[in-house]
């Protein structure tokens, strides 16, 4: 495997259901991002980790809860979610400090709430 | 109030044109600033990066940074079909990306 990876791409969760959204990066970056893409919407940066420490979490809802357990995966752990947050979600990383900018990209996980 | 604000488009340019995309950004102390590639159904890919005042090519693209008017441009010359794609401004501030919503850009044959 090369770059950064992320499964499952697609999931169909009920409003009750809990799941986790999983991300691996083969690149030995440090600094590890999770983000929101909605159609017509910015990117929306949800959480940074730097070195498997959290460094950010951009005001994200506590249904939303991520782990960092080494410095090449990352989880997104999902419950009680909204059909609001059906949207793709992207699993990026870099090196941190003046690089943490340049950020490769995973291919993302369609997420659909009903 | 958006902080990177692009026009969202859709830009259509002849093939073999160049393309000039465009972006504003509201604070100023970003210092580094990005353009990403996204193609439908996949995800933003890196194509340039510029830390300075003026111009950086590479290859076919060039980056234009204006710190003073806090203006960014993305110039695609010799345009060809296969960079039809949505294309993101990003710029470094408070220690995170902000990205604008895109420019979709087409390139007609």
């Amino acid at each position: 495997e090369t770059g950064v990876t992320q499964t499952p791409r697609h999931l169909v969760m009920g409003m009750t259901n809990k799941k986790s959204l999983k991300c691996e990066q083969h690149l030995g970056h440090n600094a590890m991002y999770w983000y929101k893409q909605s159609a017509k919407k910015p990117l929306e940066l949800m959480f940074v980790y730097n070195f498997k420490e959290q460094t950010e979490n951009n005001s994200v809802p506590s249904r939303f809860s991520p782990e960092c357990p080494n410095s090449s995966h990352l989880f997104l752990h999902l419950h009680t979610l909204q059909p609001e947050d059906s949207a793709l979600y992207l699993c990026a990383s870099s090196q941190p400090g003046l690089a943490r900018g340049e950020q490769y990209f995973g291919p993302g996980t369609r997420l659909t709430v009903t | 109030q958006k902080e990177v604000e692009q026009n969202s488009g859709p830009l259509s340019v002849p093939e073999g044109a160049i393309a000039s995309l465009n972006c504003t950004y509201s604070d100023r102390g970003s210092q580094s600033f990005f353009w990403y590639r996204q193609y439908s159904g996949k995800s933003p890919e890196l194509i340039m990066s510029i830390y300075s005042n003026g111009d950086k090519e590479d290859g076919r693209f060039t980056a234009q940074l204006n710190k003073a008017s806090q203006y960014v441009s993305l110039l695609i010359r010799d345009s060809q079909p296969s960079d039809s794609a949505t294309y993101l401004c990003a710029a470094e501030g408070a220690q995170k990306l902000v990205f604008g919503q895109g420019t979709r850009l087409t390139i007609n044959p």
